[in-house]
């Protein structure tokens, strides 16, 4: 079976730009959570998505948003990106809803650099 | 507020040594306790979990860790470590209340050959 896939791998972007990141999960799991990876701030929980809806969000501003889609693949998009934006954004995907017994799978990452 | 603490920012084992790596967390109720670890250009890949039970927990690639609860801890263990072993090393904690996963900020593992 393959395992979370994420597209691009790597990204490079101007302050103000907005960008859009794809993750696709390990077929039949419905849940996808994202995460933002920097050395400072260390695995930062961003937001998961369940059947299409978002479930759980994480302490970031609105710049930050996501949609999945009904194969539950799911995108993020960052709006009006700073500087601190560069990270790895890490795409999770488990079986039914990100509770604290489901494992998750995570993709290999997009990193992206905002110049 | 729920936090993970990861001591150790870097350790440095020569190969074949033991290894302990440190996990604190805090925590009214008792967690669901995870473990993972991060290669260079990967993504993070479990190593073990403890929900509930024995409080030594076996992992794969040869890792343990133990859940002691009078020191709020889940140290992970290995007692002879390879070079293929370095990597980042994540402990995280699952809130039952609000199905939230808090990661650790990391420790990196050096093999010394």
């Amino acid at each position: 079976k393959a395992g979370v896939t994420q597209t691009p791998r790597y990204l490079i972007k101007t302050r103000g730009q907005q960008v859009t990141l794809s993750c696709s999960p390990i077929s039949g799991h419905r849940s996808v959570s994202w995460y933002q990876q920097t050395p400072g701030q260390g695995l930062q929980f961003l937001f998961e998505y369940f059947s299409e809806t978002q479930r759980n969000k994480g302490n970031f501003p609105g710049r930050f948003s996501g949609r999945q889609f009904s194969n539950s693949r799911s995108e993020m998009n960052v709006s009006t990106l700073e500087l601190g934006d560069s990270a790895l954004y890490l795409c999770a995907s488990s079986l039914w809803a990100q509770g604290v017994q489901e494992t998750q799978y995570f993709g290999p990452g997009t990193r992206l650099l905002v110049l | 507020a729920q936090s993970v603490t990861q001591p150790d920012i870097h350790i440095t084992v020569s190969e074949g040594a033991s290894l302990e790596l440190r996990c604190n967390y805090s925590y009214g109720a008792t967690p669901y306790l995870f473990w993972y670890v991060q290669s260079p250009g990967q993504g993070l890949q479990l190593l073990l979990k403890y929900f509930s039970g024995d409080t030594l927990v076996q992992g794969i690639k040869g890792f343990e860790a133990e859940f002691k609860r009078s020191q709020s801890s889940f140290n992970l263990r290995k007692p002879s470590v390879h070079w293929s072993d370095a990597a980042e090393y994540f402990c995280a904690v699952g809130l039952n209340r609000d199905d939230k996963i808090i990661f650790g900020k990391g420790t990196r593992l050096h093999i010394l050959p």
